[in-house]
This record gives structure tokens, C-alpha cells and sequence, in this order.
């Protein structure tokens, strides 16, 4: 298993413009999460999603949303870019989104958006 | 409201000093704590978790409610162990939320 993986690895995208990143859980995983992380910090909490269905979501603007599909893959969809959306974006997955209980997280390598 | 700080954005000892990497949180529940490191082009991943109460790579971790803290420690640091770690706090609904990380370098 190549274990999580995204994609594109690069973007560059313009001012207003939208974007849609893409993740694809390790095999089995039914959980997957997104993450924004500006240089220099560390990763921000976006969405949490399981069996389609959005389990969690972190304090972005409704310009961030999210899907999931049968497979478990999921996309990040960014609207009405920002300069300040620059950013690299992770994927995570779990085996499963159990509530009262935390799995571990296994990370993709990142998807990094430049916005001009 | 969550928060996690590491206050030290920078860490460096020398090869077989005790190394300590501060962690404080902020949660008014019962939070899961974690440390995930990132070694130089590869991939964020778990090192530890404290309801494992395991040992990872001679790392220790507890988890002090007391003091809201969940410091890492390692009693002879190698050169290996240069990485960047974070601490992560979950709110048993796999939120994760991450501090701001410390990078950690280990001289020969």
C-alpha cells in the first residue's frame, strides 16, 4: 500500500480562482481529514468526514468545503482564493471515525497551494 | 476553547544529552494527547500517544493534568531524533489540534 495519497503535489492558482485538492485514504481507512498548514505553524484542523458524512469541521470559511465518495476518497474544494490560503494541505485517514474514540491518523505528503 | 503550545520553535543538544520538548494544552475535558514527528522530506507521523504509555525510538511522554502538560523526553538524544515534533490534542471526535511544533537538533 503506497499508504495516503494526494494530489496534485504542486498548484499555483490567482487571486478569486477555485481549486480542488484530492486525497485517497489507505486501503480500508473510512475516515479521512484535512489540514491546512501555513509556513511555520502546524497543521489547522478543516474537516473530518466518515462514510460520506462530515463528522467535524474546524473554524474556516464557508469558501472551504469538503466531500467524500463511496471509495473514501475525498476532495477539498477552495473557493474565491485568498493570498492568505497559501498553504500546504494535508490529508489524513483512519481506519474509522467512531465517535468517543481517536484513531491513529496516518498523513499524505501534501498538496502545496500557492495563491498570487 | 483547544490549545496546544510548544513554546520552544527551536531545540538543540548535543548527541547523548537529555533532550525535553515542552508541550502545554488548553481543554476543558478529557483530551487524547499525541506527539507526531516530520523527519527531513517525509511524511507527519505518530510517534507516540499517552493512553498507549509506551516508550517509541527511547521517547517518553505524560500526560500531567495537573499542569496540563505532555512533555516529551528522551534521556540520551541521537542524531537521528533531528526532526520537527508536535504536539496534538483530540477532543474524542478525532479533532486534532496541533502546536506550532519544535524543531529539534541534535549535534554531533
Amino acid at each position: 500500500d503506497a499508504g495516503v495519497t494526494q494530489s496534485p503535489t504542486h498548484l499555483i492558482k490567482t487571486r478569486g480562482q477555485q481549486v480542488t485538492l484530492r486525497c485517497s485514504p489507505i486501503s480500508g481507512h473510512k475516515s479521512v481529514s484535512w489540514y491546512q498548514q501555513v509556513l511555520g505553524q502546524g497543521p489547522q484542523f478543516i474537516f473530518q468526514y466518515y462514510e460520506k458524512e462530515e463528522r467535524g469541521r474546524g473554524n474556516f470559511p464557508d469558501r472551504f468545503s469538503a466531500r467524500q465518495f463511496p471509495n473514501y476518497s475525498s476532495e477539498l474544494n477552495v473557493n474565491a482564493l485568498l493570498l492568505g490560503d497559501s498553504a500546504l494541505y494535508l490529508c489524513a485517514s483512519s481506519l474509522a471515525g467512531v465517535r468517543g474514540s481517536t484513531d491513529t491518523q496516518y498523513f499524505g505528503p501534501g498538496t502545496r497551494l500557492t495563491v498570487l | 476553547a483547544q490549545r496546544v503550545t510548544q513554546p520552544e520553535k527551536l531545540l538543540s543538544v548535543f548527541k547523548g544529552a537529555p533532550v525535553e520538548l515542552k508541550c502545554n494544552y488548553s481543554y476543558s475535558g478529557s483530551p487524547e494527547l499525541f506527539w507526531y514527528v516530520q523527519y527531513s522530506r517525509q511524511r507527519l507521523q505518530l510517534l507516540l500517544r499517552h493512553i498507549s504509555r509506551e516508550s517509541i525510538k527511547g521517547f517518553t511522554a505524560d500526560l500531567n493534568k495537573g499542569e496540563t502538560s505532555f512533555h516529551l523526553k528522551k534521556p540520551f538524544a541521537q542524531e537521528e531524533d533531528s526532526a520537527m515534533y508536535y504536539c496534538a490534542l483530540s477532543n474524542n471526535f478525532n479533532k486534532f489540534y496541533f502546536g506550532s511544533g519544535t524543531k529539534l537538533n541534535v549535534k554531533p
